[in-house]
């Protein structure tokens, strides 16, 4: 069965500054890579996803991430953080019909 | 276009006790994701429609949690008796159909639940 890590509860950038929020996955076959954010009494957002081809991936809010298939990593990255970007983020891989989360990471931009 | 709209939004329910909840996929989404996430840690899958018929349900607790999607269409789930651990915010998610590449799910506010 397929499975992700978050391996920091907790980030802290300061505004301006480049970030990056980490992921590793397991799974059997060709992953598919989602990141999502949720903001506080909202529902889960979708930010990317990951499903073949170019190995760096654009998507809303001007994130992107970077799927490396040797470290098995597919770390959420920004330029340049803004106070806004202050949530929670998970990491997903899907593998058939499973949809696995990791325990997610807080990210905190401060001013 | 709309998204996933869910109700209701709280429910504080004491132990053994029954609730439902409903979730409205968005229009034409074939698939609907009813997930639990517990305070601190990830949206766990419950159980999975496509359209009408359940795809996974793995990791639904079948003896007191059960759901359905009659018409392929809206959803509800259910709990009954409810138990203390059972205190969670049920997030539902619907995606057009995953199997033609069209993976990503579009989730709903949530409803959160505290059972006393």
């Amino acid at each position: 069965a397929q499975s992700v890590a978050q391996p920091e509860d907790q980030v802290n950038v300061a505004e301006g500054n480049p970030l990056t929020v980490k992921c590793t996955y397991s799974v059997s076959g060709n992953p598919y890579l989602f990141w999502y954010v949720q903001y506080p009494n909202r529902g889960l957002q979708f930010l990317l996803k990951y499903i073949t081809g170019d190995n760096l991936v654009k998507g809303s809010y001007g994130f992107e991430a970077e799927f490396n298939k040797s470290q098995t990593s597919f770390h959420l990255k920004k330029p340049s953080a803004l106070v806004s970007d202050s949530a929670l983020y998970f990491c997903a891989v899907r593998d058939t019909n499973d949809m696995r989360f990791g325990a997610g990471t807080r990210l905190t931009v401060k001013p | 276009e709309a998204g996933v709209a869910q109700s209701p939004r709280y429910k504080i329910i004491e132990k053994r006790q029954s609730v439902a909840f409903w979730c409205n996929p968005i229009s034409g989404h074939a698939t609907l994701y009813w997930y639990q996430q517990i305070l601190g840690q990830g949206p766990k899958l419950l159980i999975q429609f496509q359209n009408n018929g359940v795809v996974d349900d793995s990791q639904l607790p079948k003896d007191r949690f059960s759901a359905e999607r009659l018409k392929g269409v809206d959803s509800t789930l259910k709990i009954q008796p409810a138990k203390l651990e059972d205190s969670a915010v049920y997030l539902c998610a619907s995606s057009l159909n995953p199997g033609l590449g069209q993976e990503t799910q579009y989730f709903g506010p949530g409803t959160r639940l505290l059972v006393l």
